[in-house]
């Protein structure tokens, strides 16, 4: 059972550049979300989907898009990075919101835009 | 901004005495509090949950607190261990289902 599972680890990009995170869970959850972790800052929800075909925006959105075409995988994408949003991403999942919200993060994907 | 936030960044605990971690939030339509711990390097790992309509809530040598009145929750760690070393947040779940995390204490253990 692997849970959570984010690919990179590490990334660097160019300012401009664009890329996808990847974020996959295997427990069968429905609800899975997007949080950037920077110093001081805690964690800040990104974007958030409660099942497949569903997301919608949390905290932080702008300059980033999500979609949930299953219920395995919530990719982030950054259209076009900028260093603002260098930082630490982390992809969660739970069962649910409002019940057994137990939620499992992943191990984070560290991302530089230079 | 922010609606959840925690009084103090870090605190110092001696080794086997009680922590102490508190949390102010400010939704008071959130109706279910969360404690995670952060290790260095790793993702945030579950600690403990309290609905709104308790008051307290017992784990393995942790105890969460919620006083509704005045928007407060505190997680108590008993016996604290190096082990407990770590970032503590606290998090809500609001009303239209995001959970929305605190900036986090830093819990430093004394030997």
């Amino acid at each position: 059972n692997a849970g959570v599972t984010q690919t990179p680890k590490f990334q660097v990009l160019k300012t401009g550049q664009s890329m996808t995170l990847q974020c996959a869970q295997d427990m069968n959850h429905e609800y899975m979300s997007w949080y950037r972790q920077d110093p001081g800052m805690g964690l800040r929800l990104i974007h958030y989907s409660v099942g497949a075909g569903i997301t919608d925006q949390g905290e932080v959105p702008n300059g980033y898009n999500v979609s949930r075409s299953t219920t395995e995988d919530f990719p982030l994408r950054l259209l076009s990075a900028a260093p603002s949003q260098t930082s630490v991403y982390f992809c969660a999942s739970s069962y649910a919101t409002g019940g057994n919200t137990e939620a499992f993060f992943g191990q984070g994907t560290r991302l530089t835009v230079v | 901004g922010e609606s959840v936030g925690l009084h103090l960044p870090t605190l110092s605990v001696q080794e086997g005495d009680n922590s102490i971690i508190n949390c102010a939030y400010s939704n008071s339509a959130s109706d279910y509090f969360i404690w995670y711990k952060q290790e260095s390097g790793k993702g945030p790992q579950f600690i403990i949950d309290i609905r709104s309509n308790m008051d307290k809530r017992q784990g393995q040598r942790v105890t969460v607190l919620l006083n509704k009145t005045v928007k407060h929750l505190s997680l108590q760690i008993a016996a604290t261990q190096p082990g407990d070393s770590a970032v503590y947040f606290c998090a809500e779940n609001i009303w239209d289902d995001k959970i929305i995390f605190g900036k986090g204490t830093r819990l430093h253990i004394l030997p």
